[in-house]
């Protein structure tokens, strides 16, 4: 059974900071893998997506990498900013989606 | 283009009562799933329906259920309302389940469903 783990669940840095959240998964036969974010009381937004045969995706200040055989995926985030402050929630595909139980970042004026 | 609609985006609701919830995927979109968020479970998986067919099940029990209509609109119902089904409920669509020759599977949210139990 697929198992998805993110550490750490909450995390609080200083603006301007980059900084890294983390993902694993215990199957790596996964078809893609998904980074979201999620304000309180909000849907999920789709952030970056990677294929199972990519190794990482770049949107602006957001980078993220996977690493399909040692189970990972990390999220960078670069020059941290308030408007960053949210829940990231990692989630990978197979059959269904599994997602981890996220990383509540605050970014501190 | 339009995102994925839910509705109503918030109710109230008193135990034993019942609950219909719609989900409008992106257009061109065929799969939709459920979702139940609770501040002490997290993201909790319900079904997911692809050309009308559920493909999967999560663990809830049989007062929860859903369908998809062929314009790949979805509706899931929660009958005999507990305190505990109190959750924000999500519906997500995608061109289909992994990868697909329509797209990459990529999932998009809508903004939820707030049901209260009281």
């Amino acid at each position: 059974k697929q198992e998805v783990t993110q550490i750490p669940a909450a995390l609080s840095v200083p603006e301007g900071e980059n900084l890294v959240l983390n993902c694993s998964f215990t199957d790596s036969a996964i078809y893609n893998l998904q980074w979201f974010r999620q304000d309180p009381g909000k849907g999920l937004t789709s952030l970056l997506l990677i294929q199972s045969s990519q190794r990482e995706q770049t949107s602006g200040r957001l980078n993220a990498s996977l690493d399909k055989s040692s189970g990972r995926s990390t999220l960078y985030i670069a020059a941290s900013q308030p408007g960053d402050s949210a829940t990231y929630l990692c989630a990978v595909f197979f059959n269904k989606f599994y997602f981890g139980s996220g990383t509540k970042l605050n970014v501190k004026p | 283009k339009a995102g994925v609609t839910q509705t109503p985006r918030y109710l109230i609701k008193t135990r034993g009562q019942q609950v219909t919830l719609s989900c409008s995927p992106i257009s061109g979109h065929r799969s939709v799933s459920w979702y139940q968020q609770t501040p002490g479970q997290g993201l909790q998986f319900l079904f997911e329906y692809f050309s009308e067919t559920q493909r999967n099940k999560g663990n809830f029990p049989g007062r929860f259920s859903g369908r998809q209509f062929s314009n790949s609109r979805s509706e899931m119902n929660v009958s005999t309302l507990e305190l505990g089904d109190s959750a924000l409920y999500l519906c997500a669509s995608s061109f289909g389940p992994g990868r697909t020759s329509s797209g990459t599977g990529e999932l998009f949210f809508g903004e939820g469903s707030r049901l209260t139990v009281l």
